[in-house]
């Protein structure tokens, strides 16, 4: 197993320009989640899904979207980039979806910059 | 809400020393707590966990045991290794959804 890949790991954006992070897991996991991770302020969450078709929003989802078509991927989206979504960005997996007591896998990360 | 707060970093031991992260959360029922840790340039791993009070997670010589009187998930280990430094995240997942509430972060600096 893969785990939980992402793509691409640097990204440098101008202000306003738009893109999608790819998040995928070949785990089967139901739960999928995008976090992001800012000095001092450790690792936020921005949008979450329990399931394919369904998705909802964390702590902090302004200017992101999220869609969950398939069981495997979860594209982060930013429409019009700014520099405060200069950040590492997170996505994580976790089976069975209402299970709080598991641990949940963590992709290796996206830097991104906005200039 | 649920939150999480963490020791301020870095810290910076020498190899062998005894380590304490200290990490107190403010939950409403019985969350789960976790200790994630982040190695340089790479995502987070779980490092251990504990679902009910006084319960006791471990691994790899680290230790935190849930602590509810105190609200409480301190991680210690006797003996640090250069190998352990990293950045350690405390958090819990609240029952009802599951989410994780992670903690600021403590940098560990371990010295030969």
């Amino acid at each position: 197993n893969a785990g939980v890949t992402q793509t691409p790991k640097f990204q440098v954006l101008k202000t306003g320009q738009s893109m999608t992070l790819q998040c995928a897991q070949d785990m089967n996991h139901e739960y999928m989640s995008w976090y992001r991770q800012d000095p001092g302020m450790g690792l936020r969450l921005i949008h979450y899904s329990v399931g394919a078709g369904i998705t909802d929003q964390g702590e902090v989802p302004n200017g992101y979207n999220v869609s969950r078509s398939t069981t495997e991927d979860f594209p982060l989206r930013l429409l019009s980039a700014a520099p405060s979504q200069t950040s590492v960005y997170f996505c994580a997996s976790r089976s069975p979806s209402g299970g709080s007591s598991y641990e949940q896998y963590f992709g290796p990360g996206t830097r991104l910059t906005v200039t | 809400g649920n939150s999480v707060t963490q020791m301020e970093g870095p810290v910076t031991l020498s190899e062998e020393a005894f380590l304490t992260i200290n990490c107190t959360y403010t939950a409403t029922g019985y969350p789960s707590l976790f200790w994630y840790v982040q190695y340089p340039g790479e995502g987070l791993q779980l490092l251990l966990k504990a679902t009910k009070a006084d319960d006791k997670g471990s691994n790899k010589g680290f230790e935190a045991t849930y602590r509810k009187e105190t609200t409480s998930f301190h991680l210690e280990k006797g003996s640090v290794q250069v190998s352990d430094s990293a950045v350690y995240f405390c958090a819990l997942s609240d029952r009802a959804g599951g989410k994780l509430i992670f903690g600021q972060g403590t940098e560990l600096s371990v010295k030969p």
